[in-house]
Parts: C-alpha cells; structure tokens; sequence
C-alpha cells in the first residue's frame, strides 16, 4: 500500500529555533495536512493545503507557523521560533480528494515527535 | 467549530466480546471517520461514513444523522484489536478542511 514518509522521525531542537518537518505525500494526492499530539492529548489539527494554499487553519496556527510545498513531492511545516508548548508528536496526512468526500481516504505518515528544550 | 465525545474513555474486555464504542458530534456534517491509533503511534483510517453502516472485516461503523450519533462496533474481539480508537469529523464543514478528533477510546482486549 502507498504510504506517507516524515522526516526525521524525532528532532530535538533549542527554544527559540526554527525548525522544519518534512513530509512525502502520497503521489497522486491533492490534499496534505499537518496534525499534532501532545503527549496524553488529543489529535489536533493545523493546516489543511490544496492547490498550493491554504485551504483551512485551526487557530493553532498562528504566525509562528508555515507550510510550503517546495516541489511536486515534498510538504514543509516550519515553526519559526519553537517554544517549550510546540513539543508532539506532529502527523502529515494526505488524501486523494477532499475530507469531506465520501468515498476518500485519509492516510496519515507515522509522525515526528519534536522536543523543544 | 465542532465537538466531538467519546465513550467510553477506556474499556477493557475479554477476548471474543462484542465492542461497543460511541461517538456523538455537536455539528451537522457531511461525514465521519474512525481512526485506529496503534500503541506505537501511528494513526490508520479505518471507516469514512455519511450514512447507514459500513462493514470491513470484523468491524462494523454506523452513523444516524439526525442524532449526531455514531457508533464502532467490533466482533469477535482479539488481543491484536487492543489501540486507541478515534472518531473525527469535519473542522469547520467547507471546503478541504481538516478533521476535529475526538479524545479516543483507549481499548485493551485480553486473552
């Protein structure tokens, strides 16, 4: 089955730095998200991207916070100055066609988990 | 926005029990999903349903509408079952938007 790649699967990072996650996506999808899971907590969501904008952000994702894709395979989330509260486990997610489509499917990479010293 | 609510939070059973888990949303949507989270971490889709029921495998997901209801149902329980299992809707309803997910319910199937 095709699957989503992230990487690095853990970074460790200094407050106040910037870091970037990266992922693959699937090839042939359209929509990419980012999520994120602090430990013991719920799944939240970030950022949902299609057609090279955003098409929907949480109020999780504030200035500090962008994504970009850099070509026609990677996906970025950038956090630009980390605080102590960014550290989780943050998931990327792709689907062929939009989440509210009900024949798609969501498929979710296995997560960075960003600790911020 | 929409909430979502779980129940239950945790639930341990035995192997061969039938499992129950529900989910209810505050929202109108257009459709919900049930995730798998497995110990290591990593989340798999298991059923995207706008109505009726949907069945794969030994599990069956149904969703009422008008109620704001949905359930995940799990036959024939094996050890192998035992994760976190999610359910998701629509973040705001428009567009390719993500998904508000629910606090899970933590399941342990015993031998």
């Amino acid at each position: 089955e095709p699957e989503v790649t992230q990487t690095p699967s853990h970074q460790v990072t200094q407050m106040g730095q910037e870091v970037i996650l990266r992922c693959v996506p699937i090839s042939n999808h359209l929509y990419f998200y980012w999520y994120r899971q602090i430990l013991g907590q719920k799944v939240e969501f970030l950022v949902s991207f299609y057609n090279n904008e955003i098409s929907e952000k949480s109020e999780i994702f504030d200035d500090q916070f962008s994504v970009e894709r850099p070509d026609g395979s990677n996906f970025t989330l950038k956090i630009r100055s980390t605080k102590l509260e960014d550290s989780a486990m943050y998931f990327c997610a792709s689907s062929e066609v939009a989440e509210h489509s009900t024949n798609e499917k969501l498929f979710f990479g296995s997560g960075t988990q960003l600790s911020v010293l | 926005k929409n909430e979502v609510e779980q129940s239950p939070q945790n639930l341990t059973a035995q192997e061969g029990e039938f499992i129950t888990i529900n989910c209810s949303y505050s929202v109108g949507i257009s459709a919900l999903h049930w995730l798998q989270q497995h110990p290591g971490g990593g989340i798999v889709s298991l059923f995207m349903l706008s109505s009726g029921k949907k069945k794969h495998g030994r599990l069956i997901a149904t969703i009422n509408i008008q109620e704001k209801h949905s359930s995940l149902h799990i036959t024939a329980s094996h050890p192998r079952d035992s994760a976190v299992y999610i359910c998701a809707v629509p973040y705001s309803g428009g567009g390719a938007d993500g998904l508000t997910f629910g606090k899970g319910t933590h399941l342990i199937i015993q031998p």
